[in-house]
C-alpha cells in the first residue's frame, strides 16, 4: 500500500525557534493534511492542501503541497510552548473513499 | 455539538475476550472510520464506511469487525481479543464526496489494553 515518510521523528527545540518538517510519499496524492495531536487526545486538523504548489497559513504554521504531488512541508514559526505535541501529515487521493494514509509522526518538543 | 464521541475511555480485556467499541458523530457526515494507533506510529485505518450502509476493510482489519448502526453510530468490535490488539483506537469521521474537499474530525480515543 501507500507509504509516508515523514521526518525528522523528533525535534527538541529553544522556544522562539522556527521548526520545519516534511512528509515524502512514493504515490501522488490530490490532498495533504497536517494534524496536531496532544497527549492523551485525537488528532486535530491544522491545514489541509488541495492543490499543487498551495500554500496555505494558519497563524504561526504553514504548509506547502509540493508541485510533484508527492510531498509537503510544515513550518512553525517562533514556537510557543504550547506547541508540543505530535503533529501529522496525511495524503489522501481520490479513488479512496476519503481515506488516509498517515505519516508515522514528528514529535515536538520545546524548550521554554 | 459534541463533535465525535467514543466509550469507553479505557478497556482491560483478557486475551479471548470480546467487546464493542462505540464512536458516534453529530456533524451528519457521510463517512466514518476506525483507526488503531500504536505507539510511536500513525494512525492506520481498520475499517471505513463511506456512508450509511456500507463498510469497507482498510489496511488492518484482520480480527475486527464492524457495523454502521445508521448515519451517526459506527462500532468496532474484537471478537476475540489478542495482546497484538493492545492500541488506542480513534474514530473519525467526514463530509467525504468525490473531487470535493473534506475535512477528517476525531474522536478523543479508547485505550485498549489485552492481557
Amino acid at each position: 500500500g501507500q507509504q509516508l515518510n515523514q521526518s525528522p521523528q523528533s525535534m527538541f527545540i529553544q522556544e522562539g525557534e522556527d521548526v520545519s518538517m516534511n512528509c515524502t510519499s512514493s504515490s501522488i496524492f490530490n490532498t495533504w493534511l497536517w494534524y496536531k495531536q496532544d497527549p492523551g487526545e485525537g488528532p486535530v486538523l491544522l491545514i489541509a492542501l488541495y492543490k499543487a504548489g498551495e500554500l496555505t497559513s494558519n497563524g504561526r504554521l504553514t504548509a506547502q503541497f509540493g508541485i510533484t504531488r508527492k510531498d509537503s512541508f510544515l513550518n512553525i514559526s517562533a514556537s510557543i510552548p504550547s506547541d508540543v505535541g505530535i503533529y501529522f501529515c496525511a495524503g489522501r487521493d481520490n479513488t479512496n473513499a476519503g481515506k488516509s494514509t498517515f505519516g508515522d509522526g514528528t514529535t515536538l518538543t520545546v524548550k521554554p | 455539538n459534541a463533535g465525535v464521541t467514543q466509550t469507553p475511555k479505557f478497556q482491560v480485556l483478557k486475551t479471548g475476550q470480546s467487546m464493542t467499541l462505540q464512536c458516534a458523530q453529530d456533524m451528519n457526515h457521510n463517512s466514518m472510520y476506525w483507526y488503531r494507533q500504536d505507539p510511536g506510529m500513525g494512525l492506520r485505518l481498520i475499517y471505513y464506511s463511506a456512508s450509511e450502509g456500507t463498510t469497507d476493510k482498510g489496511e488492518v482489519p484482520n480480527g475486527y469487525n464492524v457495523s454502521r448502526l445508521n448515519k451517526r453510530e459506527f462500532s468496532l468490535r474484537l471478537e476475540s481479543a489478542a495482546p497484538s490488539q493492545t492500541s488506542v483506537y480513534f474514530c473519525a469521521s467526514s463530509e467525504f464526496q468525490t473531487g470535493t474537499k473534506y475535512e477528517q474530525y476525531f474522536g478523543p480515543g479508547t485505550r485498549l489494553t489485552v492481557t
